[in-house]
């Protein structure tokens, strides 16, 4: 069973802050990782995506992945209260065509003002 | 750029009804793939459609079944709804694959069961 873990959370940090997410996954062949944001009520938003071990930074986000680990992360800097949301961390099944992503719970994050 | 479109917003059923939802995928599109949301719970993979054909399906019964298009749009069929159907029904498109590998949700479809 192909897994993929996330601390469900509330996270909660302070406006401006560092906030830091964490996600482990089973498939030690994965290849291809994902961070969505999703808002209470609304379908997810694909914030981030790496494929190689290191970091990937976007702007305020910075993806990190740990293949020896099985470990990938999310940081966001200068949290802002429009970051509040459920962050999920997903995977692509290896040998997929293009996924059957595998999604972790979520976890959900407060940035308080 | 047009994003990933669904149809409809909410639906309510009974137990024992059908349901069909749709889905157009974003512009420069041809693959759907279509997921089931619990409350609380991240989005389960249920099948994916590329070239009119499931290429991939997840572990749901028989009574979910798709259709892909010629245009790309796709439908997701669900027969005898069991009140644990209830979620959020989410399509995600993306390129053939091969060509890259994010996918990209559309607004979703909220399904009562009663």
């Amino acid at each position: 069973q192909k897994e993929v873990e996330q601390n469900s959370g509330p996270l909660s940090v302070p406006e401006g802050a560092i906030a830091s997410l964490n996600c482990t996954y089973s498939d030690r062949g994965s290849q291809s990782f994902f961070w969505y944001r999703q808002y209470s009520g609304k379908s997810p938003e694909l914030i981030m995506f790496i494929y190689s071990n290191g970091d990937k930074e976007d702007g305020r986000f910075t993806a990190q992945l740990n293949k020896a680990s099985q470990y990938v992360s999310l940081l966001i800097r200068d949290s802002q209260p429009s970051d509040s949301a459920t962050y999920l961390c997903a995977v692509m099944v290896r040998g997929g065509s293009q996924g059957n992503l595998i999604f972790g719970k979520g976890t959900k994050l407060s940035v308080k003002p | 750029d047009a994003g990933v479109t669904q149809s409809p917003t909410h639906l309510i059923k009974t137990r024992g009804q059908q349901v069909t939802l749709r889905c157009s995928p974003k512009s420069g599109h041809d693959t759907v793939s279509w997921y089931q949301q619990a409350l609380g719970q991240g989005p389960q993979f249920i099948f994916q459609y590329y070239e009119e054909e499931e290429r991939q399906r997840g572990n749901f019964p028989d009574r979910f079944s798709g259709h892909q298009f010629p245009n790309y749009s796709s439908e997701l069929n669900v027969n005898a709804l069991l009140l644990g159907d209830s979620a959020l029904y989410l399509c995600a498109s993306s390129r053939k694959p091969g060509q890259s590998y994010e996918q990209y949700f559309g607004p979703g479809t909220r399904l009562t069961v009663t």
